[in-house]
Order: C-alpha cells, then sequence, then structure tokens
C-alpha cells in the first residue's frame, strides 16, 4: 500500500499562474484534509472534506479551491498563485474526523511563488 | 488569536535525559490532545494522544501529561535519543468539531 502520495513534490509557479497539486490515498479512509506549513507558524487547515462529494473550508482557504469526486482523490487548486502562497502542502487523511483520530499525512508538496 | 500555544520554539538536550516538550491551551471547550512528530522533508506522524477525561497517557518512552485546570500538557520523552531529534507539534480539539487546531511547533534535538 502506498498510503497517502502527493504530487509533485516540487513546483516553481509565477504570480497569477495556476496549478492543481495532488492527493490520492488507498487507504479507503473518508476524511482528507489539505494543511500548509509555514515557517513559525505551524500546520494550517485549508480545506477539507469529509467523504466523496462534501468539503468544506479549514482556517485560510482563500485563494484554493478543492473538490472531492472519489474517496481516494483529494486535489488542491490554485486559481491564481500569489507569494503569500509560498508555502509546504500537506495531504492527511484519517479514517474518522481526526479530532480523535490518528491523521496519515503525506510527504509534502513544496510550492514557491515568484 | 492562537489557541494552542507552544512557547519554546526550540529545546537541546543530551541522549539518555528527559525532554519536556509544553503546549498551553486556551479554548477550554478542547477536549482531544495529540502530539505529532515530523523530520525534515517528510510529512508528520501520529505520535500520541490524550482525552480530557484522562491526565496521563503513556506509550513506551513517550508519555503525555494534561493539566485541565492550568490548561496545560507536555511530552516527556525518556530516555532521549537523537533519532528522536525531530519538531513536535501538539494539537487539539474541541467536541463536535471536525478541526485539529496546531500549535507552531518545537524542534527538539537530542545531542549523542
Amino acid at each position: 500500500n502506498a498510503g497517502v502520495t502527493q504530487t509533485p513534490k516540487f513546483q516553481v509557479l509565477k504570480t497569477g499562474q495556476s496549478m492543481t497539486l495532488q492527493c490520492a490515498q488507498d487507504m479507503n479512509h473518508e476524511y482528507m484534509s489539505w494543511y500548509r506549513q509555514d515557517p513559525g507558524m505551524g500546520l494550517r487547515l485549508i480545506h477539507y472534506s469529509v467523504g466523496a462529494g462534501i468539503t468544506d473550508q479549514g482556517e485560510v482557504p482563500n485563494g484554493y479551491n478543492v473538490s472531492r469526486s472519489t474517496t481516494e482523490d483529494f486535489p488542491l487548486r490554485l486559481l491564481s498563485a500569489a507569494p503569500s502562497q509560498t508555502s509546504v502542502y500537506f495531504c492527511a487523511t484519517s479514517e474518522e474526523f481526526p479530532t480523535a483520530n490518528e491523521q496519515f499525512f503525506g510527504p509534502g508538496t513544496r510550492l514557491t511563488v515568484l | 488569536d492562537q489557541q494552542v500555544k507552544q512557547n519554546s520554539p526550540s529545546l537541546s538536550v543530551q541522549e539518555g535525559r528527559i525532554s519536556i516538550l509544553n503546549c498551553d491551551y486556551t479554548n477550554s471547550m478542547f477536549d482531544y490532545f495529540l502530539w505529532y512528530k515530523k523530520y525534515p522533508a517528510e510529512g508528520p506522524t501520529f505520535l500520541i494522544s490524550i482525552s480530557s477525561i484522562k491526565d496521563k497517557n503513556e506509550d513506551g518512552r513517550f508519555t503525555v501529561f494534561l493539566n485541565k485546570s492550568a490548561k496545560h500538557l507536555s511530552l516527556h520523552i525518556v530516555p532521549s535519543q537523537p533519532g528522536d531529534s525531530a519538531v513536535y507539534f501538539c494539537a487539539a480539539s474541541a467536541i463536535g468539531s471536525e478541526k485539529l487546531v496546531f500549535g507552531k511547533g518545537t524542534k527538539l534535538t537530542v545531542n549523542p
């Protein structure tokens, strides 16, 4: 089992470009989420999904879109990249709500916006 | 307003000694707490958790203590090993919430 996979590992964008960060899991988990990690800021929740077809906003959703058409995939879209979106992005999954259950994180995508 | 605070950005200890990582919270509705560990260039991994109905949870070398009246929890690692060198994140959740709130992390360095 691959667990949680994220692609790409690294990406450089110019301001205004759009892109999609991919996240896939083979654990059959219902709950998936996207976090960003910035120096001195910890992990901040961007968007999350409690199942296919259901998504909701986290702490820092502006500038990002998500959709969940299947249990396995949860892509994160940057509509018009800005330098403030330079960060490391982590996708995570859990069998149920992560509030009392272990989350499994992907290896991360390091994004730089010039 | 930061609801989960890890006031020590870094901590350095000698191998074999105890490491104590601290976490404070402000939201009295938080009822479940988790610790995650993160190595460079990897995703965080779950370490240990504690429910608010307990004041202690132990798993091998790792013990988490919860002091509800002080809104404080701590992670003890005994004995510390060089492989424990990582960033440790404290996280908390409230009853009925679908989200975790993370602290900013503490970077632990265990020196041989």
